[in-house]
């Protein structure tokens, strides 16, 4: 069954450093959307892409956050320059159409750790 | 602002036994509504979807949804360990899910 990949699995980095986040979605699919969950509170959006450019942005994707399809299968996560409060647990999902009966397929997650 | 309301426990349900997950939405134009599960340190794992008001069975698990009291529940019978995770309510947004902060659920052998 295809599946949301997502790399690395635990990234740790000191404050001000900037990381990518990587996730190759499901194949077929067209849209790609990033959320965060930092530990014991609710999975919140970041941002929704399609068409290679942001369809949505939460409050939460400020500045400091970017998105990017480099080539036809990765999806990547920036945050430019991390700060602590940027721990959390960072999920991407895919799936094959913009629409409010199509449901949405997570990948793995990737653990950031900010010290 | 789309919310959704989710009593987050813990429930304690015996083996065997029905659990009853609850779960309210404030926008009434709202169309999907979504159950996902997510064991701790793991990404959410969609176990239902439904559209109609009504009730919606799949094997063990039936959703009920209610648009008129903007309620979403969730029954899961003859509760088995493995099902202790927590229980996270979701509604579409326009591109994006809004995720409710889930409920424990915790099976007793």
């Amino acid at each position: 069954e295809p599946e949301v990949t997502q790399t690395p699995s635990h990234q740790v980095t000191q404050m001000g450093q900037e990381v990518i986040l990587r996730c190759v979605p499901i194949s077929n699919h067209l849209y790609f959307y990033w959320y965060r969950q930092i530990l014991g509170q609710k999975v919140e959006f970041l941002v929704s892409f399609y068409n290679n450019e942001i369809s949505e942005k939460s409050e939460i994707f400020d500045d400091q956050f970017s998105v990017e399809r480099p080539d036809g299968s990765n999806f990547t996560l920036k945050i430019r320059s991390t700060k602590l409060e940027d721990s959390a647990m960072y999920f991407c999902a895919s799936s094959s159409k913009r629409s409010s009966t199509d449901t949405q397929y997570f990948g793995p997650g990737t653990r950031l750790t900010v010290l | 602002q789309k919310e959704v309301e989710q009593n987050s426990g813990p429930l304690s349900v015996p083996e065997g036994a029905i659990a009853s997950l609850n779960c309210t939405y404030s926008d009434r134009g709202s169309q999907s509504f979504f159950w996902y599960r997510q064991y701790s340190g793991k990404s959410p794992e969609l176990i239902m979807f439904i559209y109609s008001n009504g009730d919606k069975e799949d094997g063990r698990f039936t959703a009920q949804l209610n648009k008129a009291s903007q309620y979403v529940s969730l029954l899961i019978r003859d509760s088995q360990p493995s099902d202790s995770a927590t229980y996270l309510c979701a509604v579409q947004g326009d591109d994006k899910i809004i995720f409710g902060k889930g409920t424990r659920l915790h099976i007793l052998p």
